[in-house]
C-alpha cells in the first residue's frame, strides 16, 4: 500500500524551532511536497524536495532522505500565525499525490 | 496572484440528489485534479484530469462520480446520487506539470457539501 506518517500533534513555543518528520512508503516516488492548512482553508504549497538533501525557504525548510524514505520540515522563528496543519505528501509519479494524515502544530506565546 | 477558483462555497443536498461542484483552474495550467477532506481527516485523492481525460483516478471515485471540463476555463466534479459519507469538503487543484516540480499544486478554497 501506500501511506505517509506524521504526528498527530506538535507543540512549540513562539520564536522556537520545530521539526515536523515524516516517513512514506509509496509505490513509485518522485518527491515529497509540504502544505500548510489553516482551518477552513485550503492547502498552500511550502515545498518540495525531489532530490536529498536540504531545501530553505525563508523560514521553513525541508529535507530529504530517500535512502531512509524520511523527510522532515523545519520551521524557525515560530510565529503565532503558524498554528496551522502541516501536511507532507508524495508525488506517486503520473498524475497523482497522496497527502499523510497532517500534523497540527500548536505555537503557543 | 493566479488562483483557483470553486464555487459554491457550501453546498446542502438532500441524500440521492446530485450535486455538481465547479471549478476554474489557473489559465496557463494543464493538470487538474479533485481532492476531498473529510473534517478533520486528511487530504484524500479523488482524480487527476489531462488532455481532456481522467488521467489517474482512485477507488472512492466510482462509478457516481464523473468529471468534465465543459469548456476552456471550467472543471466539474458530478455526484450522481449523493450520500451521507459524501459530506466533506472538496478541493480543486491545478498544476502546470503533471510531475511536481517546485511549483506544487494550487488549490481552490473548496467546496463544503454537505448531504442531509
Amino acid at each position: 500500500g501506500q501511506s505517509l506518517e506524521q504526528p498527530s500533534e506538535v507543540t512549540a513555543v513562539e520564536g522556537a524551532i520545530v521539526q515536523i518528520n515524516c516517513t512514506y512508503q509509496t509505490s513509485g516516488f518522485y518527491g515529497l511536497s509540504w502544505y500548510q492548512q489553516h482551518d477552513g482553508g485550503a492547502p498552500t504549497f511550502l515545498s518540495y524536495n525531489a532530490l536529498d538533501g536540504l531545501e530553505e525557504t525563508g523560514r521553513f525548510s525541508s529535507f530529504l532522505s530517500r535512502s531512509d524514505s524520511y523527510g522532515y520540515l523545519l520551521l524557525q522563528e515560530l510565529q503565532m500565525k503558524d498554528s496551522a496543519s502541516y501536511f507532507c505528501a508524495s508525488n506517486t509519479g503520473g498524475f497523482k499525490t497522496i497527502f499523510g494524515a497532517g500534523t497540527r502544530l500548536f505555537v503557543k506565546a | 496572484e493566479p488562483e483557483v477558483t470553486q464555487t459554491p462555497s457550501h453546498q446542502v443536498t438532500q441524500m440521492g440528489q446530485e450535486v455538481i461542484l465547479r471549478c476554474v483552474p489557473i489559465s496557463n495550467h494543464l493538470y487538474f485534479y479533485w481532492y476531498r477532506q473529510i473534517l478533520g481527516q486528511k487530504v484524500e485523492f479523488l482524480v487527476s484530469f489531462y488532455n481532456n481525460e481522467i488521467s489517474e483516478k482512485s477507488e472512492i471515485f466510482d462509478d457516481q462520480f464523473s468529471v468534465e471540463r465543459p469548456d476552456g476555463s471550467n472543471f466539474t466534479l458530478k455526484i450522481r446520487s449523493t450520500k451521507l459519507e459524501d459530506s466533506a469538503m472538496y478541493f480543486c487543484a491545478s498544476s502546470e506539470k503533471g510531475q511536481v516540480h517546485n511549483y506544487g499544486y494550487t488549490f481552490g478554497s473548496g467546496t463544503r457539501l454537505t448531504v442531509v
